[in-house]
């Protein structure tokens, strides 16, 4: 089993929709959460930490379940530019970070 | 600016030669990664350090090399040990504190085999 989980999609969705991701993780020593969001041929650039008490950022939303080991990104009134690679991250409890495959989203006009 | 320079941005490398990826940062950051993806894929950890003369092997780290003689840089070689290196190579420096924070990247070298 992968340390870190992602559906690696692609989601297609018009503009203006509610798009959530999911993500889980498997070692319980995990301390740290992040989604990173990646254009093309670009680096990985921090899109938000995610805190246990969950977390929003304008149209962004992060939810973290230390119980389920789950955490999840909503994106509500999606744009053109929100099309991306969206990565989970985890910390690995040692300072080492462990990303996920990341999904593909892809707003349609 | 603060931040993480890889240099270059792009490189091609003849099969059998040694090849030396720079990483840099001027934020003050104790620690350091480098990642490897292929195309469709994630980031997978090939070494990182957290302090200077000190570094691990990260999950992929056969045919490679890195040294950490200054606390700004940490150079990786990729030697003609690795099979298939052609791949997209991305620095990383996060610092090291209670409280974690994230990890910043430089903007990755593109290294092809030809």
């Amino acid at each position: 089993r992968k340390e870190v989980e992602q559906d690696p999609g692609p989601f297609n969705v018009p503009e203006g929709a509610t798009v959530a991701f999911n993500c889980t993780y498997s070692n319980s020593a995990s301390q740290s959460f992040f989604w990173y969001r990646q254009d093309c041929r670009k680096e990985p650039k921090l899109l938000m930490s995610v805190y246990s008490s969950g977390n929003e950022d304008g149209r962004f939303t992060a939810q973290l379940n230390r119980a389920s080991q789950y955490i999840s990104l909503l994106i509500r009134d999606s744009k053109l530019s929100d099309s991306a690679t969206y990565l989970c991250v985890a910390d690995s409890g040692t300072y080492k970070y462990i990303f996920g495959t990341g999904t593909r989203l892809k707003v349609l006009a | 600016d603060g931040g993480i320079t890889q240099s270059p941005k792009y490189l091609f490398r003849k099969e059998g030669q040694n090849v030396t990826l720079s990483c840099e940062q001027n934020l003050n950051h104790d620690a350091m990664y480098w990642y490897r993806q292929d195309p469709g894929q994630g980031l997978r950890l090939i070494y990182y350090s957290q302090i200077v003369n000190d570094f691990q092997k990260g999950d992929i780290a056969e045919g490679y090399s890195v040294s950490r003689e200054k606390k700004e840089s940490f150079p990786l070689t990729v030697t003609s040990a690795q099979k298939n290196p052609t791949a997209f190579y991305l620095c990383a420096s996060s610092p090291i504190n209670r409280g974690r924070t994230e990890a910043f990247f430089g903007q990755g070298t593109r290294l092809t085999v030809v």
